[in-house]
Order: C-alpha cells, then sequence, then structure tokens
C-alpha cells in the first residue's frame, strides 16, 4: 500500500498559539487528502476535504477560519490549528488518495493514513 | 442517513480464541463500499479489505475473514486463533458511490487478546 507521515507525531502548546501539522504522501501523489480528529476512545470524525490546488471542503461544524487547511502540492497538505485552546487538544490523522508514481501510474482509491498526530493545549 | 454501528465496545480473548467482530451498517445508496480498519496502539489506521456492495462473497485472508450479508445489512469481521498483535481497535466504515471519498466510520472495537 501507499505510504502517509505526518509531522510531527506529538506536540504541545500553550493556549493561544498556532500550531501547524504536514501530512505527506511518500510514495504516490495525493490528488486529495483528507483531515480527521479523534477524541480518545472515540472514531474519527472527518474534518475536511481537500484537493490539490484547491480550497478544502469543511464538514458541518468544523471551523473553517480555525483549522486552515493548504493542499499546495500533490505530495503536502498542512493543517494549521490557529489559536489553539484545550479544547482542541485531540488526536489529528490526515489520508490520502492519487496515483501512485511508477509508470503504470497506479490509482488508489482507498484512503492511506498516516501514523496521526497527537496535539495537547495547555 | 448513513451509520454504522459496531456494538461491542471492547472484547478480550485469550490467544487462539476464534473472536467475530460485528459491523451493522445504514445506507440509502445501492452502490456503496464497506471498510475494516486496523488501529493499533501507535495510532495508524492500517486498511484491511474494501468490499463493494455488488459483491457478497465472504473474503478470507490468512486468519482473517469477513462476512456480508446484505440482507442484515451486516459485514462481520472474524479473526480465527487470534494473537497478542491483533490487539487494536478495529473500524468498519462505509462510504457511498455518491460520494465515495467520504468515509463514514463506526465507534470501533477495542480487542485486547491475553497470551
Amino acid at each position: 500500500g501507499a505510504v502517509v507521515s505526518q509531522h510531527p507525531s506529538w506536540v504541545i502548546c500553550k493556549s493561544g498559539t498556532s500550531v501547524k501539522i504536514e501530512c505527506r504522501s511518500l510514495d504516490f501523489q495525493a490528488t486529495t487528502m483528507f483531515w480527521y480528529r479523534q477524541f480518545p476512545k472515540q472514531s474519527l470524525m472527518l474534518m475536511a476535504t481537500s484537493n490539490e490546488g484547491s480550497k478544502a471542503t469543511y464538514e458541518q461544524g468544523v471551523e473553517k477560519d480555525k483549522f486552515l487547511i493548504n493542499h499546495a502540492s500533490l505530495t503536502l497538505s498542512t493543517l494549521t490549528v490557529t489559536s489553539a485552546h484545550p479544547e482542541d487538544s485531540s488526536f489529528y490523522i490526515c489520508s490520502g488518495i492519487g496515483t501512485g508514481l511508477g509508470r503504470e501510474r497506479r490509482s488508489y482509491n482507498e484512503q492511506f493514513f498516516g501514523p496521526g498526530t497527537r496535539l495537547t493545549v495547555l | 442517513a448513513q451509520k454504522v454501528t459496531q456494538a461491542q465496545t471492547e472484547i478480550s480473548v485469550v490467544e487462539k480464541e476464534d473472536v467475530t467482530l460485528d459491523c451493522v451498517y445504514e445506507t440509502r445508496d445501492t452502490t456503496y463500499y464497506l471498510f475494516w480498519y486496523k488501529q493499533p496502539p501507535s495510532g495508524e489506521l492500517v486498511f484491511l479489505i474494501r468490499r463493494n456492495s455488488f459483491d457478497e462473497q465472504n473474503e478470507i485472508s490468512g486468519r482473517y475473514s469477513w462476512n456480508f450479508q446484505k440482507s442484515t445489512s451486516s459485514f462481520n469481521f472474524t479473526i480465527t486463533a487470534s494473537q497478542v498483535v491483533d490487539s487494536a481497535v478495529y473500524f468498519c466504515a462505509l462510504s457511498e458511490a455518491s460520494n465515495t471519498d467520504k468515509l463514514i466510520f463506526g465507534t470501533g472495537t477495542r480487542l485486547q487478546v491475553f497470551p
């Protein structure tokens, strides 16, 4: 399967600061990337979908001014949590779908997930 | 409305036991896809299987098997001869043909396999 990385794997920040999380597709071109949020012992909730070069589409109830998503290239998407507060503490996971880098340009229809980023806001 | 229900919150078994994780889904679409993902303690979701709504054939992959029954809207997952390394949270998910990119996850089942 395809590989997705996230950086950092964990971050602790003070309330009011902004935090940027990077999501990279390492061996495929991610035409679409997804950002999820997972609270402890709960399911994954989709926050937004981003297509390379376009503005992200946010799910209902997700503040787009608070969670800024950029998908400027086929291998990188970033999520910036602006003015983070303790209630933003969560596990953030990205995923991507797209096409392989090989000659056959294999198409990946299932989402491949990154390892997640644990954000703790003090 | 779309929904995925995993009624079992936590299951504990002893190694070598067989265990079945239940998944019931709701959708109005006639074409849809069902998935199972494994989330070990490290947090990364691992893709296990994708099945489309027109393929009701059961699937076996090593110790893993899946039973898809449209009549009961269920897509159950069985691990045979469980091992400690199977300990993880398992998520069932659904996507509809009208929006195949959007995955709707169940609440997950935490499986603990004791030696």
